[in-house]
């Protein structure tokens, strides 16, 4: 069974750090592009980072771009966010999501679908 | 930047409505749009991708259509478990829609 868990979120105050951690099973981890979407509360959706399989592609949003890193360590089956700098609009439930198969691939990265997500992790940014 | 627009953002709806939810795109993405149900204090839940394939374990109820930038997914006889909201997704750049939230009329 394909599983996500996310863990490290908490409170935070404006411009501190936290490392965000995602533990994935009963898949090969490896073989699957990753990315990170957050939900601020009562609002809609936003994707925030993507990295491939190997770690050759990364992108980020807009909106965090300078200030948050995607990484991976396929070693230990685990997707991680640091993010630094942080706003009080950073402030959202934070999901991995892996990519499906059933993609397109181009430069030799994929991409696809988010067909498995984790619970979420709450990230509060507030003094 | 591609940008994702929903409508409508809310759908009032009854047991057993044909319902359908329209997202367009700013720019063609040829068929890479994935469609997302989402529950309160739930992760989302992948229904269709590539338009209109759709994920395994998803009841057939569930369709969608559209390519370039004008797509829709139809839910052809709504159930109590389908009260929910909806997301489209672009993942050429990975934008979301704002969402439709159906609610029970």
């Amino acid at each position: 069974e394909v599983q996500l868990v996310e863990s490290g979120g908490g409170l935070v105050q404006p411009g501190g750090s936290l490392r965000l951690s995602c533990a994935a099973s009963g898949f090969t981890f490896s073989s699957y592009s990753m990315n990170w979407v957050r939900q601020a509360p009562g609002k809609g959706l936003e994707w925030v980072s993507y990295i491939s399989s190997s770690s050759s592609t990364i992108y980020y949003a807009d909106s965090v771009k300078g200030r948050f890193t995607i990484s991976r360590d396929n070693a230990k089956n685990s997707l991680y966010l640091q993010m630094n700098s942080l706003r009080a609009e950073d402030t959202a439930v934070y999901y991995c999501a892996r990519d499906q198969e059933l993609g397109y691939c181009s430069g030799g990265s994929c991409y696809g679908a988010h067909d498995y997500w984790g619970q979420g992790t709450l990230v509060t940014v507030s003094s | 930047d591609i940008q994702m627009t929903q409508s409508p953002s809310t759908l009032s709806a009854s047991v057993g409505d044909r319902v359908t939810i329209t997202c367009r795109a700013s720019q063609s993405i040829s068929s890479w749009l994935a469609w997302y149900q989402q529950k309160p204090g739930k992760a989302p839940k992948l229904l269709i991708y590539k338009a209109s394939s759709l994920e395994s374990g998803v009841p057939s109820r569930f369709s969608g259509s559209g390519s370039g930038t004008e797509f829709t997914l139809t839910i052809s006889s709504l159930q109590p478990d389908d009260f929910a909201t909806y997301y489209c997704q672009q993942y050429n750049t990975w934008t979301f829609g704002q969402g439709t939230k159906v609610e029970i009329k």
